[in-house]
């Protein structure tokens, strides 16, 4: 089964700071994708930026870009110039490519961030 | 811009009822799911939804859940005979195609008591 880690229940940062949070994941499947979703207070899961597995090139999404390891099955999500609506809990999130079967998204604990003016 | 829809926003409902959650996905998109997040917990998927049938449900879709697509646009969640543990945010999303994105709705509280 595969399983999403990550190791920082909480991280906070400085208003236009940078800040990186972390995620491994273990699987044995060589296709896949790997999300990063924000939750707000307001509880609603929104899409921040998305991996496919084939592709060397890291995603990148305005402030928002990933460090995609494949080797070392690492994720993890840099976020440039934070602002203040970027304070939220953030959940990585692995699904395996299609072929296998399975379309559901399996989720790390979350990291919550804090952004301090 | 397209969005998944939820109603409602906040249940309440007593141990031993039957709730219904309902789902609005986005319109041209063809599959659908149902997570749930415990408070302070992970979310967990439960159940994927693509053809008029169920593609894939977890340990937890047990039983007492059942979906459905009643008309072209709703999608919902019965939960039968609901227990205290079943208090959770539940999520729906759906994507256009199996390998696309999924988009979430802003959820539905249950609050069993």
């Amino acid at each position: 089964a595969q399983t999403v880690t990550q190791s920082q229940p909480e991280m906070s940062v400085q208003e236009a700071e940078t800040v990186t949070l972390s995620c491994t994941y273990d699987t044995s499947e060589s296709d896949y994708y790997l999300f990063w979703y924000k939750q707000p207070p307001s509880r609603q899961m929104i899409l921040v930026i998305r991996q496919e597995a084939y592709k060397q090139q890291n995603a990148t999404e305005n402030r928002f870009s990933v460090n995609f390891q494949k080797a070392a099955k690492s994720f993890s999500l840099k976020i440039s110039d934070s602002q203040l609506g970027d304070a939220a809990m953030y959940f990585c999130a692995y699904r395996p490519y299609s072929g296998a079967g399975s379309y559901q998204l399996t989720f790390g604990k979350g990291t919550k961030l804090s952004v301090i003016p | 811009e397209p969005e998944v829809t939820q109603t409602p926003s906040h249940q309440v409902t007593q141990m031993g009822q039957e709730v219904i959650l309902r789902c609005v996905p986005i319109s041209n998109h063809l599959y659908f799911y149902w997570y749930r997040q415990i408070l302070g917990q992970k979310v967990e998927f439960l159940v994927s939804f693509y053809n008029n049938e169920i593609s894939e449900k977890s340990e937890i879709f047990d039983d007492q859940f059942s979906v459905e697509r009643p008309d072209g646009s709703n999608f919902t969640l019965k939960i039968r005979s609901t227990k205290l543990e079943d208090s959770a945010m539940y999520f729906c999303a759906s994507s256009a195609d199996r390998d696309y994105e999924q988009y979430f709705g802003p959820g539905t509280r249950l609050t069993v008591t």
